[in-house]
């Protein structure tokens, strides 16, 4: 069965440092991955998905990148975080033509 | 413009009672509709879709949703409320085939009385 793996689970961090948020899969191959963002009183927002290694769709233009290195690695990253980049981060995956099924979440909260 | 609104921001109901959560949709092209339930501090987890065919899908934990094309509606049932169903729960939208880009609603918040 497959599973996705986020960390970490939370995250406080100073404004203008840097942000690097894992995501993995296992028991998948070439799956598809998404970053969205959960704000406050929000519904998800999508900020980047991917189809393959090294190729990434930004949806949002934003403070933040997305890079997936490995065929089940995706990272989230910022050089200098801003107030507004504080939300609920949400990995997902996908394989096939349907359904996304989501990871457990990073909490990120900039000061 | 492609939207999802879920009309009922907060809802309550007792332990035992039925549950009709809202949600419609405005989509240019024939729909993948999905409910996914988001407990406090967790991620999303899959509830039911529909795709084609039968227009009242079947979920896990006991939930239920029918979809209405004429009304532009994917609502959310369950005849009888457990206390464990409290959390939150977001209905989204996504192309034919293609669900990279799913569109999501604000999401309902359920809470339950004993």
């Amino acid at each position: 069965s497959q599973t996705i793996h986020q960390w970490p689970a939370t995250l406080v961090q100073p404004v203008g440092s840097p942000l690097s948020l894992e995501c993995t899969v296992e028991g998948t191959s070439n799956p598809n991955l998404y970053w969205y963002r959960q704000a406050a009183g929000r519904g998800l927002q999508l900020l980047f998905y991917s189809v393959g290694i090294g190729q990434i769709s930004s949806e949002v233009p934003q403070n933040l990148s997305a890079s997936r290195p490995q065929d089940r690695q995706f990272i989230l990253s910022s050089k200098k975080l801003l107030l507004s980049d504080s939300g609920f981060y949400l990995c997902a995956w996908r394989w096939g033509r349907d359904t996304q099924y989501f990871g457990p979440g990073t909490r990120l909260t900039v000061l | 413009a492609q939207s999802v609104t879920q009309p009922d921001i907060h809802i309550t109901v007792s332990e035992g009672a039925s549950l009709e959560l809202r949600c419609n949709y405005s989509y240019g092209a024939t729909p993948y509709l999905f409910w996914y339930v988001q407990s406090p501090g967790q991620g999303l987890q899959l509830l039911l879709k529909y795709f084609s065919g039968d227009t009242l899908v079947q979920g896990i934990k006991g939930f239920e949703a029918e979809f209405k094309r004429s009304q532009s509606s994917f609502n959310l049932r369950k005849p009888s409320v457990h206390w464990s169903d409290a959390a939150e729960y977001f209905c989204a939208v996504g192309r034919s085939y293609n669900t990279d880009k799913l569109i999501f609603g604000t999401g309902t918040r359920l809470q339950v009385f004993p």
